[in-house]
């Protein structure tokens, strides 16, 4: 089975900062990668997928870049309604994979 | 407007079955994928169990191979899975999410989601 592994896994950061989450896979999976957001109480939001095409509706502040092995999601101005949990996800090949999830909280 | 929405959940004792049901709406039904994905209360996101728009093609989590099975019925826009010899470790929020790809490419994503339906399993 293909493992996620997110880092960090929690991270505190201040409106405005630039936030860079790091997804690392156990194996290639080329860009069959996506991205989600969930808050509190809430089913998970998707983001981007295919490592770096944004879903619909979502803000262009969020992007995804990376391939094989080692991806990254950027917030490039964190705003007050960005604070939630981050998951990558695998879906190259069953059994498709979530990593463990970052937190973002306020500083 | 785009929908999906689980049902079955409940309390059930450790070695006891229970069904899941996804109804979906606002879109055509088979002409997705679908998935299972939890949540363990306090805990991250689980992949549990995804089937293609037929039915010709299933996976699973190793956590729940041979005891858990998805299907669908496409006539009636629903998505099931049947969980068998539940455990402890399988209380979590069940999340029904549709299967989506670009036009071109199979890069799969989760685009549409339930709210879940709680399974808490406990003598």
């Amino acid at each position: 089975d293909i493992q996620l592994t997110q880092s960090p896994s929690f991270l505190s950061a201040s409106v405005g900062d630039r936030v860079t989450i790091t997804c690392r896979a156990s194996q290639g999976i080329s860009n069959y990668l996506a991205w989600y957001q969930q808050k509190p109480g809430k089913a998970p939001k998707l983001l981007i997928y295919a490592a770096s095409t944004l879903q619909s509706g979502v803000p262009s502040r969020f992007s995804g870049s990376g391939s094989g092995t080692e991806f990254t999601l950027t917030i490039s101005s964190l705003q007050p309604e960005d604070f939630a949990t981050y998951y990558c996800q695998q879906l190259n090949s069953y059994p498709w994979t979530f990593g463990q999830g970052t937190k973002v909280e306020i500083k | 407007e785009v929908q999906l929405v689980e049902s079955g959940g409940g309390v059930v004792r450790p070695g006891g079955s229970l069904r899941l049901s996804c109804a979906a709406s606002g879109f055509t039904f088979d002409d997705y994928g679908m998935s299972w994905v939890r949540q363990a209360p306090g805990k991250g996101l689980e992949w549990v169990s995804g089937i293609n728009w037929n039915g010709g093609s299933t996976g699973y989590a190793d956590s729940v191979k041979g005891r858990f099975t998805i299907s669908r019925d496409n006539a009636k826009n629903s998505l099931y899975v049947q969980m068998n010899s539940l455990r402890a470790e399988d209380t979590a929020l069940y999340y029904c999410a549709r299967v989506n790809r670009p036009r071109v490419g199979y890069q799969y994503y989760m685009d549409v989601w339930g709210k879940g339906t709680t399974v808490t399993v406990s003598s």
